[in-house]
């Protein structure tokens, strides 16, 4: 069974403070994806990541994956309020995705 | 479009009862994907279909669990009996990756909120 730690579990910042949150695994993946989910809402994707070193960058956001495809990181620079959400990585491979269980990330004002 | 769209948002009922949660997937979408969120225990993939037909079940955690995909534009997912540990939110997601390299991501709904009570 494929399984992605993701780390940490809970994270609360002040607006404007810059943080990294990490996704790991023992198995490597084609490619591994990141979603936002807010309350209420189902996980919306934000990026998608094949190449192991890859680095994408969404506005504030960087995404990297682990030279191994194995793991994958994700850095917000000057976080907003707007930012809060639960974070979550999903590996693909041979199977549907499987999601790690997430970030919960806080960000205040 | 109008996204994935799943049914009731949120429904409470008693232990024994029957429950069904439904979903429509986008239009095209050749993947169909039921999960369950708890906070113990994250995103798990109970079922999947394409092209309407159940490929896989293994995640399906009881026989009390069932779900059907009629055609192309409706699932279901049906919990009889419900039991209080059946209490999650279920989420529905498809796709048109056309294998499972996660190339174009799943589309979510928003969800249905059970309590079983």
């Amino acid at each position: 069974t494929q399984l992605l730690e993701q780390s940490p579990q809970f994270l609360s910042i002040q607006e404007g403070e810059n943080l990294t949150v990490y996704c790991n695994s023992s198995s490597v993946f084609s490619s591994l994806q990141w979603y936002r989910q807010e309350p209420g809402e189902g996980p919306v994707l934000l990026v998608t990541v094949v190449t192991g070193g890859e680095v994408k960058k969404l506005k504030r956001l960087t995404f990297q994956f682990g030279d191994a495809r194995k793991d994958s990181s994700l850095h917000i620079t000057a976080a907003q309020t707007g930012d809060t959400g639960l974070y979550l990585c999903a590996g693909a491979g041979n199977t549907p995705l499987v999601f790690g269980k997430g970030t919960r990330l806080s960000v205040i004002a | 479009d109008a996204g994935v769209i799943q049914s009731p948002r949120h429904e409470v009922t008693e232990m024994g009862q029957e429950v069904t949660l439904r979903c429509k997937p986008i239009s095209g979408h050749d993947y169909l994907f039921w999960y369950r969120q708890t906070m113990m225990r994250g995103l798990e993939l109970l079922i999947y279909f394409n092209n309407n037909v159940p490929i896989d079940d293994s995640g399906m955690p009881e026989d009390r669990f069932s779900a059907k995909m009629p055609n192309a534009s409706f699932s279901t997912l049906k919990i009889q009996p419900s039991e209080p540990r059946d209490s999650a939110v279920y989420f529905c997601a498809s796709t048109s990756n056309p294998n499972f390299q996660g190339l174009y991501g799943y589309t979510f709904g928003s969800g249905t909120r059970l309590t079983v009570v």
